[in-house]
């Protein structure tokens, strides 16, 4: 079946390094993707999306890169902050049964910053 | 603007007993969703609605129902609780166009507890 995973499980850096949060996917058919935050005990929050006819999007402080060749995707978090300590999810938007009205989440990698 | 609202925050139910999850938004956002989170673990969709009078099973549907009488409101009802329902259901909706799902924006969730 299609599945949205995630190299790593944890990621820890130290404050002000710049931190990198992978995601495979394995539906070719998909042609958005997001990111999410989620703190502890709060639902998840909106980071960034991207478009498969893009390879990369920036927003404050982060980056997306979408490589399609080999169906990766990944957040790049720069000066990355204690605030930024949270699990991170990729999910991905592909036709499924007909529909794409559904996203797919991966697991989520946990990222602690280091003061 | 509020945003996605739910209620309860906190529910502890006894086994066989029934309770309504209640999602509420008010961003005028056509498709809403209902998802599970278990510990450690990433999002299971369990019900979504792409429109008032329309709902379409997700991933893990059995031992939910929903409906979508109004644009607003997406409840969520659990009949004859089981302990494998344990866990914190999250709400969200989004800005669905050609059968595009949109970003996501998340309720706070409600951590269920069946004893």
């Amino acid at each position: 079946g299609e599945s949205v995973g995630l190299h790593l499980p944890t990621l820890s850096v130290q404050e002000g390094d710049n931190s990198i949060i992978n995601c495979a996917y394995s539906n070719s058919a998909s042609d958005y993707f997001i990111w999410y935050k989620q703190e502890s005990g709060k639902g998840p929050q909106f980071i960034i999306d991207i478009r498969s006819n893009m390879d990369k999007r920036q927003g404050q402080r982060v980056t997306v890169l979408l490589n399609k060749t080999v169906k990766h995707l990944s957040l790049q978090i720069a000066a990355t902050q204690p605030g930024d300590s949270a699990v991170y999810f990729c999910a991905e938007n592909g036709y499924s049964g007909g529909s794409n009205y559904k996203l797919t989440f991966g697991k989520g990698t946990l990222l602690t910053v280091n003061p | 603007n509020a945003g996605v609202t739910q209620t309860p925050k906190f529910r502890i139910l006894k086994i066989g007993q029934s309770m309504t999850l209640q999602c509420a938004q008010d961003m005028n956002h056509n498709y809403m969703y209902w998802y599970r989170q278990d510990p450690g673990m990433g999002l299971k969709l369990i019900y979504y609605s792409v429109g008032a009078g329309i709902t379409d099973k997700g991933e893990v549907p059995n031992g939910y129902n929903v409906s979508r009488s109004t644009t607003e409101d997406f409840p969520l009802r659990l009949e004859l609780a089981a302990p494998s329902q344990t866990s914190v259901y999250f709400c969200a909706s989004s800005h669905g166009t050609s059968g595009r799902v949109g970003s996501q924006y998340f309720g706070p969730g409600t951590r269920l507890t069946v004893l």
